[in-house]
């Protein structure tokens, strides 16, 4: 079964500080792995996707991310955070195209911004 | 593309009643998903669509809880007998069948609060 672990419930940073957020995954096969982001009583938005390929992706709001197959990790990073980054951060790990598997999402990263 | 879309938005019911909550996916997606998300924890998979069929569904999905996708279009949970337990945001995502891999769109969600 696949799963995904967020070693870090809260991570606090500065204003401009650079980010980096971890996630492990437990998967069988070649994942597809994801990032998404929630606001407090939202849904969940995009960051980015890894389905093949260059092992560095790029998402929105300057957000990347690495894929690293001998660790497991897809860790997300940002060089300079803004105070609207405080959110909470979600890793997911999906199953091979035409499978009937939805994604399995890690506990979440609570992000706070101090000024 | 208007996104996925949902409602209501907030539901308050007393526990026993009879709740259903829609969802219209991305026009194009031919792959609709229920999640469960609680407080403090990622979202859990509760059931999966591809076109009108259901496909695949949780154990988490107990005998109360039924969900249609009528026409492969929009569709509908339904969460009969509430308990208190059944507090929750409920998320519906769709994507769109690809080789490449799926993309899997979230709406704003859909809270409870069973009293």
């Amino acid at each position: 079964a696949q799963s995904v672990t967020q070693p870090d419930i809260h991570i606090t940073v500065s204003e401009g500080a650079s980010l980096e957020l971890r996630c492990n995954y437990s998967y069988g096969a070649t994942p597809y792995l994801f990032w998404y982001v929630q606001s407090p009583g939202q849904g969940l938005q995009l960051l980015l996707k890894y389905f093949s390929g260059d092992t560095l992706v790029q998402g929105i709001k300057g957000f990347e991310a690495e894929f690293k197959r001998s660790q497991s990790s897809f860790n997300l990073r940002k060089p300079s955070v803004h105070w609207s980054d405080a959110a909470e951060y979600f890793c997911a790990v999906g199953a091979p195209p035409r499978s009937a598997d939805g994604l399995t999402f890690g506990k979440g990263t609570h992000l706070i911004i101090q000024p | 593309d208007t996104g996925v879309s949902q409602n209501p938005r907030h539901k308050i019911t007393k526990r026993g009643q009879n709740v259903t909550f829609r969802c219209d996916p991305i026009s194009e997606h031919n792959r609709l998903y229920w999640y469960r998300q609680t407080l403090g924890q990622g979202p859990e998979f509760l059931t999966y669509f591809q076109n009108e069929a259901q496909l695949e569904k949780s154990r988490l999905l107990s005998d109360r809880f039924s969900a249609e996708r009528p026409k492969g279009s929009f569709s509908t949970l339904e969460i009969q007998r509430t308990e208190q337990g059944d507090s929750a945001m409920y998320l519906c995502a769709s994507s769109l069948d690809r080789a490449s891999g799926n993309t899997i769109y979230f709406g704003e969600g859909s809270w409870l609060t069973v009293v």
